[in-house]
């Protein structure tokens, strides 16, 4: 089945340890999100990339950055997390042809110690 | 004001009830509406998309959209203990890639 995946779906790290979240996608969409979830809050969007072009949301730490090498794949790094950090991070994917709608992965979840 | 509205819940309701779930929005510019259900530590999964106004049905969800009134429902029939989850709405418009999410509202169905 076409899917989003994300990897791992637990990640913990140590205040101050980087970290790389995985997203990858077998729906050959144009345009890969990533969220930010917090309990009980709506998905906060960190960054999207339209193809290859990159969308910095303006409120979205320096300490997130975002890398897709190609079409299937797009990584999420935390330089350097804080106790803050930790959240659910979700991965999306939405075609890129108008009325869109986003197709969500199954998280990963971030504990920072 | 934030430009989507939604009643956080939570909700409890007998099984079989018939549930109402509801967002407003302030952006006139919202073209195509979605709804999303969130069980607890996975993924939105998509449950309904409508790009209209009035209603539209998939088996015991019907999404309601009234543009004039910048309001949207989600009805769900003889709710069942599985339909226990958190419901997101969330809107768009075309040739933006963002959406806007609701904070989401959390249904507990009791049996």
């Amino acid at each position: 089945d076409a899917m989003v995946i994300q990897n791992p779906r637990y990640q913990v790290t140590q205040f101050g340890k980087p970290v790389t979240l995985s997203c990858s996608q077998t729906l050959n969409h144009n345009v890969m999100y990533w969220y930010q979830q917090k309990s009980s809050q709506a998905p906060k969007l960190l960054f999207h990339y339209y193809d290859k072009d990159f969308n910095n949301e303006a409120d979205t730490p320096d300490n997130f950055q975002s890398r897709r090498p190609n079409t299937s794949f797009c990584f999420l790094d935390i330089r350097s997390p804080g106790l803050g950090d930790a959240a659910m991070y979700l991965c999306a994917t939405s075609p890129g042809q108008g009325l869109d709608t986003q197709y969500f992965g199954p998280g990963t979840r971030l504990t920072v110690l | 004001q934030k430009e989507v509205e939604q009643d956080p819940g939570p909700l409890s309701v007998p099984e079989g009830a018939i549930v109402s779930l509801n967002c407003t929005y302030s952006n006139s510019a919202f073209q195509y509406f979605m709804w999303y259900r969130q069980y607890s530590r996975k993924g939105p999964e998509l449950l309904m998309y409508t790009y209209s106004s009035g209603n539209k049905e998939d088996g015991r969800f019907t999404a309601q959209v009234d543009k004039s009134s910048k309001y949207i429902s989600l009805f769900i029939r003889d709710s069942q203990p599985s339909d226990s989850a958190t419901y997101l709405c969330a809107m768009g418009r075309r040739g933006y890639q963002k959406v806007t999410f609701g904070t989401g509202t959390k249904l507990q169905v009791i049996p």
